[in-house]
């Protein structure tokens, strides 16, 4: 079946450390996100791709990295610069090609505790 | 992308209807209404999207007014299963990341 798997689903990570989350995706998506989600909170977005080896920064990308090697994986490197990772991780996909056809697929998610 | 407004919170007795409302008076011609839903702790999913007409699929229907200035999401017999945080969000471009507020949390009760 197609569809987004995010890993680790949880994830503990000492204060200072880097950690990198997987997302990937077999639904041949063009464009592909990353939102941030804190308790009784909407979603924020991060980083997000439209196309392999491109990439913007979305609302609080400070304190994060991502790449666009490949176009199914769009992996999320939280750093040590970022000041309170503690979160829910959320990857996204679309075709990123038809306007109106803007419909996101999100993967399982991934929680974040630091230590 | 416009910006949407929806009340924080709902109750809906099981069996009844959901009418969930959604105001996006600053709504440009081209911008689409979706709206997707999060049960607690999953990812987000897709229900139903539109731009003028009025939109029915197997989950929900939605109803939009005829300036477009807001529209609701009607789920006509809520489920226990129903219980979650609901998004309504306007969008134009394809492919731009959608803005997702904090959304209304729809409780159903049996």
């Amino acid at each position: 079946d197609g569809g987004i798997t995010q890993s680790p689903k949880y994830l503990f990570r000492k204060e200072g450390q880097n950690v990198t989350l997987s997302c990937e995706q077999n639904l041949n998506h063009d464009a592909m996100y990353w939102y941030r989600q804190d308790p009784g909170q909407g979603l924020r977005l991060i980083y997000y791709s439209q196309i392999v080896n491109d990439f913007q920064k979305g609302d609080i990308a400070e304190g994060y990295s991502v790449s666009r090697e490949k176009k199914e994986s769009f992996p999320l490197t939280v750093t040590s610069a970022q000041k309170n990772p503690t979160a829910f991780y959320l990857c996204a996909s679309t075709t990123g090609r038809v306007a109106g056809a803007n419909v996101l697929t999100f993967g399982a998610g991934s929680r974040l505790t630091v230590l | 992308d416009a910006k949407t407004t929806q009340p924080p919170s709902m109750d809906c007795a099981e069996g009844r209807a959901a009418n969930l409302p959604c105001n996006h008076s600053t709504i440009s011609g081209n911008e689409y209404v979706y709206w997707y839903r999060q049960i607690h702790s999953q990812g987000p999913q897709y229900i139903i999207h539109g731009l003028k007409n009025n939109e029915t699929n197997e989950m929900a229907s939605l109803i939009i007014t005829e300036d477009r200035k807001s529209s609701t999401l009607i789920l006509p017999h809520a489920t226990l299963r129903d219980t979650a945080v609901y998004y309504c969000i306007a969008s134009g471009q394809a492919g731009t990341a959608l803005i997702f507020g904090k959304g209304t949390t729809l409780s159903v009760s049996s």
